[in-house]
């Protein structure tokens, strides 16, 4: 196992678009994270999986994006009718609670919706 | 949202000094964590310490936690070139309310120079 993989690694959109993100994790992980970032700050988290289940959802999460985990295994983050404020990093992340060793995270999928 | 501020936002030093950074953050945690993230990468794993824990050490990297003043510390000590990154504490609530949902901090932008 390589680590947390996440393709594409560079996605040029125009505005209104559908875009797919896929993450593939590690795979003794149970827990699956989304995260955002833009530039010159912090992730911030719009949701996570544990196994198939999704658990949480952030507000920052509209109804254009919808994340799935079929099977507990890879992901994917779809953002339909994309806008420019979609524009950012979109980085996946699993972990396995309890272990101590915290997140481990893809490189991350940059969007820049045009 | 962010949960964390790290302080200071930049920071430029030469190759050989220590660099501190610190993090304060508003809610009760279970663990902080330290990440790393190389310019437009994802974030890498540094530390965890546990609420219960004061002080953690691990190579160059030495983190405090006081959780009466909700604020950790982290430090390098004889910094070099390849330390360039920025740093980000982050939270976990802990337990099942929480998911192991990690907030990050604003982040600290660390310049080691030759």
């Amino acid at each position: 196992d390589t680590g947390v993989s996440q393709n594409p690694r560079h996605k040029i959109t125009k505005r209104g678009q559908n875009v797919t993100f896929r993450c593939d994790p590690i795979s003794e992980h149970n827990r699956l994270y989304w995260y955002r970032q833009t530039l010159g700050q912090g992730p911030e988290f719009l949701t996570y999986f544990q196994n198939e289940a999704q658990l949480e959802k952030s507000r920052l999460l509209s109804d254009r994006f919808s994340a799935e985990r079929p099977k507990g295994s890879f992901s994917t983050l779809e953002i339909q009718r994309t806008e420019q404020g979609d524009s950012a990093m979109y980085l996946c992340a699993s972990s396995f609670p309890g272990t101590g060793y915290g997140y481990t995270f893809g490189s991350g999928t940059r969007l820049t919706v045009v | 949202s962010q949960q964390g501020e790290e302080d200071p936002q930049a920071l430029s030093i030469q190759e050989g000094e220590n660099a501190t950074m610190n993090c304060s953050y508003k809610t009760s945690i279970n663990n902080l964590q330290w990440y790393r993230q190389n310019s437009g990468r994802g974030l890498v794993h540094l530390i965890l310490i546990r609420s219960n824990e004061r002080e953690k050490h691990s190579g160059r990297l030495r983190v405090t936690l006081d959780t009466s003043k909700k604020s950790s510390s982290l430090l390098i000590t004889a910094s070099r070139a390849a330390d360039t990154a920025s740093y980000f504490c982050a939270t976990d609530p802990g337990g099942t309310g929480g998911g192991n949902k990690l907030t990050f901090g604003t982040g600290t932008q660390l310049k080691v120079e030759l």
